[in-house]
């Protein structure tokens, strides 16, 4: 069984385009995030939620917009897309009671935006 | 701001020797954790070790340990007995307060037979 996994791995589309990845954890975590690698190979932040309520917002055009419907599950939505958007993007959770930042990652995004 | 640094982009060792991926970080807090994550060519980050800062013992993982040292705000990870699936690139990571991982640029480690 897969513990977090995020569809789809692999996404091709057009600038201005919106498009959507969902994510889900199978690890009764209560904390889920993104992370954005760019093609350097650079991870950073973008959000992070914590039984569905925004804990982290780094600095991210708002175009990217997380929803948590439930725990279990953190779907990234992002809006008439740029070309710097293309990365992977990483789902990955962890348990909030711990503080110690164990992540638990999925196997990454690749978007590529033409 | 917390960062960290990894100042070897690449790195390399023969199947069966020992490397050193070195890491450096800033902070002013006094509790905090720092990480090693490997990406192998699947993508997928796995955690490889971790070291809680209040521990002065170095962690250890089979042929993983970290030589932490606080005061010079150094965390490395040595690998002894290289082996073939070693190979990948491997990021640093503290974290403070939240849950927040600051990682570091990466170094990717090459593994010759």
């Amino acid at each position: 069984d897969t513990a977090v996994s995020q569809t789809p791995k692999y996404l091709v589309t057009q600038m201005g385009n919106d498009k959507s990845i969902k994510c889900e954890q199978n690890l009764g975590h209560d904390t889920m995030y993104w992370y954005k690698q760019d093609s350097k190979k650079f991870l950073k932040i973008m959000f992070s939620y914590n039984n569905k309520e925004l804990i982290i917002n780094e600095t991210v055009p708002n175009r990217f917009s997380p929803k948590s419907p439930d725990k279990a599950h953190l779907n990234l939505h992002i809006n008439s897309l740029e070309l710097g958007d293309s990365a992977v993007y990483f789902c990955a959770s962890s348990e909030w009671d711990r503080a110690a930042g164990e992540l638990f990652f999925g196997e990454g995004s690749r978007l590529t935006v033409l | 701001a917390q960062t960290v640094t990894q100042s070897q982009p690449e790195m390399s060792v023969q199947e069966a020797e020992t490397v050193t991926l070195s890491c450096t970080y800033d902070t002013s807090e006094s509790d905090y954790y720092l990480f090693w994550y490997k990406q192998p060519p699947s993508r997928q980050m796995i955690l490889v070790i971790r070291q809680e800062a209040y521990k002065q013992q170095n962690a250890t993982e089979n042929r993983f340990s970290v030589n932490f040292q606080k005061a010079a705000k150094s965390f490395s990870l040595k690998i002894s007995d290289s082996q073939l699936g070693d190979a990948a690139m491997y990021f640093c990571a503290s974290c403070y307060n939240t849950d927040k991982l600051i990682f570091g640029t990466g170094t990717r480690l090459q593994v010759f037979p």
